[in-house]
């Protein structure tokens, strides 16, 4: 089946701008997760959803950051007043959340270079 | 909260033999342990994982072996292969939250 699908791929944007970073879960999976990975680096927690609500968002570096997931699928970074330091991969994962058998693992998207100027 | 230390940073086997990288964690709550692999422009691919209630799970080239009384675990991987090359990261979690990564090792295999 379809895994976790990241748009856009790659985003440009200049200091000062506001961007939105979508994904897309694996069908049926309950639990979502962003990450954010620097270059040279492991990923970083930013946000954990089970179903619409933000279980646990204390990975979130400031109040520029702000993610939804209002219908429990689909989800969306949003990032406001950019700056150069936020370039970095955003990545988004999955998983079939808790009380499900490997409710624990996720699979991660492709992810999506911000880079900003 | 949760820390993760992974070690060695770089590694490079002539191929067909074998590499060790190793993890260590802080929180002893912490129940799950995923291995990632990382190729350039990817997202982390899952390799395989263990459960705190298990000592050591293999799956064909790859093993992964926990130590819970001494907070480390490794994934070793035999007979490496030139597509072996990639950069790998272990993790910890409580269950079904957050992940916390180690800071990856590039395996590079040389022909």
């Amino acid at each position: 089946g379809a895994g976790v699908s990241q748009t856009p791929s790659n985003k440009v944007t200049e200091k000062g701008k506001y961007v939105e970073l979508r994904c897309d879960p694996i069908s049926g999976h309950t639990a979502l997760y962003w990450y954010r990975q620097s270059l040279g680096q492991g990923p970083e927690f930013l946000i954990y959803f089970q179903g619409t609500g933000a279980a646990d968002d204390s990975g979130l570096p400031n109040d520029r950051f702000f993610a939804v997931r209002p219908e429990g699928s689909v989800s969306t970074l949003k990032i406001q007043r950019t700056e150069r330091g936020d370039s970095a991969v955003y990545l988004c994962a999955s998983s079939p959340g808790e009380g499900l058998a490997e409710a624990e693992t996720q699979y991660f998207g492709p992810g999506t270079r911000l880079l900003v100027l | 909260g949760e820390n993760v230390e992974q070690h060695p940073s770089t590694l490079s086997v002539q191929e067909g033999d074998s590499a060790v990288i190793k993890c260590t964690y802080s929180d002893s709550a912490s129940n799950y342990f995923p291995w990632y692999k990382q190729e350039l422009g990817k997202g982390p691919q899952l390799i395989i994982d263990i459960r705190s209630n298990v000592g050591e799970k293999k799956d064909q080239r790859i093993a992964v072996t926990l130590n819970k009384t001494a907070k480390h675990f490794s994934l070793h991987i035999t007979e490496t292969q030139p597509e072996d090359s990639a950069v790998y990261f272990c993790a910890a979690s409580t269950g079904a939250q957050k992940l916390v990564f180690g800071q990856g090792t590039r395996l590079t295999i040389n022909p």
